[in-house]
């Protein structure tokens, strides 16, 4: 199975500041068909995750300029700027490119 | 509104047999591949299986971890999604979730199974 290892395990970020968050894979994330499904996910407290950035750089639909992904092969990186108290919470980066689906295993957002 | 409802979670005995639902609404059933993810308290979530959309006859695929064990399946007529899990484990204590794939846009609000004696 791809291992995806996220770092830091978390983070205390001031109100209005830069938080960075990795994700790297066991193996490259570009599919035969040469896309990259590699996905962000945001789970807040006490919710389901909620998708933020799809296809390493793609806002989904709602979500803020704040939010930003890059990142090729097997190295990806969400950055969120402007941070906000809503922003708090476990953010996950899942693969969809091989089989079994791998998620990451989480980055706690805490705000000073 | 795309939304997703999960029930059928419970207390089940090491062993036993569950039988999640999934009703679905507010977008074409049909067109989409369904997912089940499940997360143990505390942990990452784990991704169980999908059933493919009409276009793709309704395959499915499953996790190692899981296969042979839980089946998923669709009533395409009432829009619902299922998840049949049997001989189950402590280990399969979790928050079990359904979500649209491709891209995990849309998830339920999670149902929780408890297995133990």
């Amino acid at each position: 199975d791809v291992v995806l290892t996220q770092t830091p395990v978390s983070l205390l970020i001031s109100l209005g500041g830069q938080a960075s968050i990795s994700c790297r894979s066991s193996q490259s994330l570009v599919h035969s068909n040469g896309n990259t499904y590699l996905h962000w996910y945001l789970q807040k407290p006490g919710q389901s995750p909620q998708l933020l950035i799809y296809q390493v750089s793609n806002r989904f639909s709602g979500i803020p300029d704040r939010f930003s992904g890059s990142g090729s092969g097997t190295d990806f990186t969400l950055k969120i700027s402007r941070v906000e108290p809503e922003d708090l919470g476990v953010y996950y980066c899942l693969q969809r490119t091989h089989n079994p689906l791998t998620f990451g295993s989480g980055t706690k957002l805490e705000i000073k | 509104e795309v939304k997703l409802l999960e029930s059928g979670g419970g207390l089940v005995q090491p062993g036993g047999s569950l039988r999640l639902s999934c009703a679905a609404s507010g977008f074409t059933f049909t067109d989409f591949y369904m997912s089940w993810i499940r997360q143990p308290p505390g942990k990452a979530p784990e991704w169980l299986g999908v059933i493919r959309n009409k276009a793709n006859g309704y395959t499915t695929e499953y996790n190692p971890s899981v296969k042979g064990r839980f089946t998923i399946s669709r009533d395409n007529t009432q829009n619902i999604l299922y998840l049949q899990m049997n001989t189950l484990r402590a280990e399969d204590t979790a928050i079990y979730y359904c979500a649209r794939q491709q891209l995990f846009d849309y998830w339920g609000q999670g149902v929780m199974v408890t297995v133990s004696s």
